[in-house]
């Protein structure tokens, strides 16, 4: 069984501060881990994805996460929040294989404050 | 990149009717599609997985004649929601699992559906 932890349901952040978004896996296989960022009444866009190549992965918008086997944690981060980063994150896990369904989290607001 | 459409965006249907939502893998062979269902402030919760050509296998606790899922083609799945009610009120999600040219091109979403029955 697969399941993904997201700490925390809400964050706020002052723009152009840092952002952190914590997620920490549970995977009896190696895993794959996901980023998507929801907008309001849209669906999910996908932010980036760890595939077991380099651990720490770039997305778009500025946005990377880090793979910590050790610490069994996939946290989103970007250096600078921007006002369009408001929305909701989640971050998912499927096995390696893609055999798989993908299991979300609970989801993370950003709000970011001007 | 792959892409899956998703229509439509929004219906509002009257209870008792029946609502066909439709995804369609635009630039790749989706072999397996997933149908997530989505409450308000709340996460993705898995519907059911269609195979191209077999039934789909629903997670416990969907009804699996109310949610009717057909996935005959590899590029189309549709969700129909049979005899709706208030509360089947919600987000529709679909994602796509698929191949093109060899590559595994992962999990690509639909834009979602928010349904509406009054």
């Amino acid at each position: 069984a697969q399941s993904v932890t997201q700490l925390g349901s809400h964050v706020s952040v002052s723009e152009g501060a840092l952002v952190l978004l914590r997620c920490n896996y549970s995977s009896s296989v190696p895993p794959y881990l996901f980023w998507y960022v929801q907008y309001p009444n849209q669906g999910l866009q996908l932010l980036l994805k760890y595939t077991s190549a380099a651990t720490l992965v770039k997305g778009i918008n500025g946005f990377e996460a880090e793979f910590k086997k050790s610490e069994t944690s996939f946290h989103l981060t970007k250096p600078s929040a921007h006002m369009s980063d408001a929305a909701e994150y989640f971050c998912a896990v499927s096995d390696r294989f893609g055999y798989q369904k993908v299991t979300f989290g609970t989801g993370t607001k950003l709000q970011v404050i001007p | 990149g792959a892409v899956v459409s998703q229509h439509p965006s929004r219906v509002i249907c009257k209870s008792g009717t029946s609502v066909k939502i439709e995804c369609r893998s635009l630039d790749f062979q989706a072999t397996t599609m997933f149908w997530y269902r989505q409450f308000p402030k709340q996460s993705l919760m898995l519907m059911a997985t269609s195979n191209e050509g077999s039934k789909a296998t629903y997670e416990q606790g969907v009804e699996k004649d109310k949610f009717l899922i057909n996935h005959a083609s590899l590029t189309l799945s549709t969700l129909t929601v049979t005899s709706a009610h208030p509360e089947d009120s919600s987000f529709y999600i679909c994602s796509a699992r698929g191949t093109l040219a060899g590559s595994n091109y992962g999990y690509t979403f639909g834009s979602g559906t928010r349904l509406t029955v009054v």
